[in-house]
């Protein structure tokens, strides 16, 4: 069964840096995203991606964060100077197409993110 | 903005009963889509779940079930004959669809333990 899958599994970085999580979603899949949990918190949304454009971003996708898809298959966020407060797992999904009357968002086994 | 309340922190049941995880809601839209998602301690999140808006008939998977009250604004999940593996975080998510844009929203989240 297709999957979306994600690379690296735990990344440990220092405060300053620069991170990049991959992401590579199901392949006739047209819309993905991307969602954070710090530990012991809820699931939020950080951004939409649609036709090589962001569709939505929340408050918390600021100017650190960008997306992109470099390629037919990969879906990357880019943390350009990571804080201690972007510690978090960080997961990628996608979904096949909006229609009126569901859109199932398939997630990725997530991006564990330490920053020390 | 919509917001989604999950009001029981855990949760426990022993094995081979029934559950029922609480969740409220709140959306001035019409037309959305109400989920549950398992997140069992590998942390991957699972669509247990998913209800349309605008049918009445509440949806049923095997074992889970869900009483959605529009009115009332509210998407209880029962879980009947409990099993150990049902242990996890579940977490009920509210999805639009504006546009291309299709994001999701979590409650914070009802941790289950099932016990022998």
């Amino acid at each position: 069964e297709p999957e979306v899958t994600q690379t690296p599994s735990h990344q440990v970085t220092q405060m300053g840096q620069e991170v990049i999580l991959r992401c590579v979603p199901i392949s006739n899949h047209l819309y993905f995203y991307w969602y954070r949990q710090i530990l012991g918190q809820k699931v939020e949304f950080l951004v939409s991606f649609y036709n090589n454009e962001i569709s939505e971003k929340s408050e918390i996708f600021d100017d650190q964060f960008s997306v992109e898809r470099p390629d037919g298959s990969n879906f990357t966020l880019k943390i350009r100077s990571t804080k201690l407060e972007d510690s978090a797992m960080y997961f990628c999904a996608s979904s096949e197409f909006l229609s009126s009357s569901y859109n199932e968002q398939f997630f990725g086994p997530g991006t564990r993110l330490t920053v020390l | 903005a919509q917001t989604v309340t999950q009001s029981q922190p855990e949760m426990s049941v022993q094995e081979a009963e029934t559950v029922t995880l609480s969740c409220t809601y709140d959306t001035s839209e019409n037309n959305y889509y109400l989920f549950w998602y398992k997140q069992p301690p590998s942390r991957q999140m699972i669509l247990v779940i998913r209800q349309e808006a605008y049918k009445q008939q509440n949806a049923t998977e095997n074992r889970f079930s869900v009483n959605f009250q529009k009115a009332a604004k509210s998407f209880s999940l029962k879980i009947s004959d409990s099993q150990l593996g049902d242990t996890a975080m579940y977490f009920c998510a509210y999805g639009t669809t504006t546009g291309t844009a299709s994001k999701l929203t979590f409650g914070t989240g009802t941790r289950l333990q099932v016990t022998l």
